[in-house]
């Protein structure tokens, strides 16, 4: 299995408070992404990054910061969690020169939000 | 607008017979397609995956098919085996998009013993 893990792996919350959830790897993997998961939609992009300070948004990103100062974390920002931010979350990684398009999935973080 | 969609949210087959999982697409711009299998409290997997410049990939039980005038795939799994009960991905990702995945809905596959 790729080297992903993410904290905590549960929380939960109260709305109006910031929220963090990390994201780690141990591959070297350029890419790294953060998905959410909601019942009926799959798993949406919020954002993704493809270098050390270089990401950008995806599908869902409003209401979600991101920052990447090491190669090896990702880490997701809610700055004022709401209701509708209740969610599992996933982040991934992906190396195109190694893996092509695959990318590896770490255990998910679900985020309750009341 | 959805532009992966898996439109059957549960399939049930019995042990040993075929299961098939099927996606529709309307972006044409897709031309790389993956399935991912997920387990209950474990991210997904990575299952099989095609280029839009082939029609069929095959690893071991599980044979992808890509019809791209009908912006059609699916996910043969022959014979079906107890342990291949999970929810299935779809996703897709056009050459352009920086490596960006859109994703189906999913599909719960059921294995009957």
């Amino acid at each position: 299995d790729a080297g992903i893990t993410q904290s905590p792996r549960h929380k939960v919350t109260e709305t109006g408070t910031p929220v963090t959830l990390r994201c780690h790897q141990t591959e070297n993997h350029r890419y790294m992404y953060w998905y959410r998961q909601d019942p009926g939609h799959g798993l949406r992009l919020i954002h993704y990054s493809y270098g050390v300070k270089d990401t950008d948004k995806g599908e869902v990103s409003d209401g979600y910061s991101v920052s990447r100062s090491k190669t090896e974390d990702f880490l997701l920002t809610l700055e004022s969690a709401t209701s509708s931010q209740t969610s599992v979350y996933f982040c991934a990684i992906s190396d195109f020169e190694r893996d092509y398009n695959e990318q590896f999935f770490g255990p998910g973080t679900r985020l309750t939000v009341l | 607008d959805q532009q992966v969609k898996q439109n059957s949210p549960s399939l049930s087959v019995q042990e040993g017979r075929i299961s098939i999982l099927n996606c529709d697409y309307t972006n044409s711009m897709f031309d790389y397609f993956l399935w991912y299998k997920k387990y209950p409290a474990e991210g997904p997997t990575f299952l099989i995956s095609i280029s839009s410049i082939k029609d069929k990939n095959e690893d071991g039980r599980f044979t992808v098919f890509l019809n791209k005038s009908a912006k059609h795939l699916s996910l043969h799994i022959v014979p079906s085996q107890p342990g291949d009960s999970a929810v299935y991905f779809c996703a897709a990702m056009a050459g352009d998009s920086n490596y960006q995945l859109i994703w189906g809905a999913g599909t719960k596959l059921i294995i009957k013993p």
